[in-house]
């Protein structure tokens, strides 16, 4: 079977830092992805995890423990349009998702 | 990547009847997916549309609910039948394909919101 966790809702204040975590127990793995849904909107790709480690592009970086089946997404220098959900998905070669968290940023 | 064109992006529908959603990509694409997300729920994987074949339906979706059409390598029709309220969702047109980084990676269409009343 697959399972994704990853928490509902969070909130930060802009210019701060935020880290949503995943953990994922899945029958198979082809690497552990970040998508990120605007209200109203398809979502769209930020990053890919396939090996141990951290993986920075720009203010994002993702994290992949596959030992422990953890994820995390860093998001630096908040921004108010980052305010979004943040799906993570992992698993076969057809990825699951994951509820999505909803990221609320502040001023 | 792919560009996908998903119609219609919304639409009310009455208790019974049946709708059909158009995908088209911009681009030939072999590997091709509607999905489902209701309200405060995650992605949910309804089938693979097949190229000249019948779909792959996951489990708990059946052809006679969820008929999917796949004519060509860029179009292809989900329609959901004998619609019910809890047929209210967004469905979205998916297709997989190589991103910068080597890994297949799920292009999303802008989704197709229905409410059934």
């Amino acid at each position: 079977g697959q399972n994704i966790d990853q928490p509902t809702e969070m909130t930060a204040t802009e210019g701060a830092i935020v880290q949503i975590n995943c953990t994922y127990q899945t029958s198979g793995f082809n690497g552990l992805f970040w998508y990120q849904q605007h209200a109203g909107e398809a979502p769209t790709f930020l990053s890919y995890n396939v090996l141990d480690g951290l993986e920075e592009k720009g203010r994002f970086s993702s994290f992949l423990s596959r030992s422990k089946g953890y994820s995390y997404l860093l998001l630096k220098e908040l921004q108010m349009k980052d305010s979004a959900s943040y799906l993570c998905a992992g698993g076969s070669y057809i990825p699951t998702f994951g509820r999505g968290t909803s990221l609320i940023v502040h001023p | 990547s792919a560009v996908i064109s998903q119609k219609p992006s919304r639409d009310i529908c009455q208790r019974g009847t049946s709708l059909t959603i158009q995908c088209q990509v911009d681009s030939q694409v072999t590997m091709m997916f509607w999905y489902r997300q209701q309200p405060g729920q995650s992605l949910t994987l309804i089938a693979t549309a097949n190229q000249g074949s019948e779909a792959t339906y996951e489990s708990g979706f059946v052809i006679d609910k969820f008929p999917i059409s796949r004519p060509n390598l860029t179009f292809s029709t989900l329609t959901v039948s004998n619609m019910s309220p809890e047929d209210s969702s967004i469905y979205l047109c998916s297709v997989l394909g190589l991103a910068g980084s080597g890994a297949n990676v799920l292009t999303f269409g802008a989704g197709s919101r229905l409410t059934v009343l």
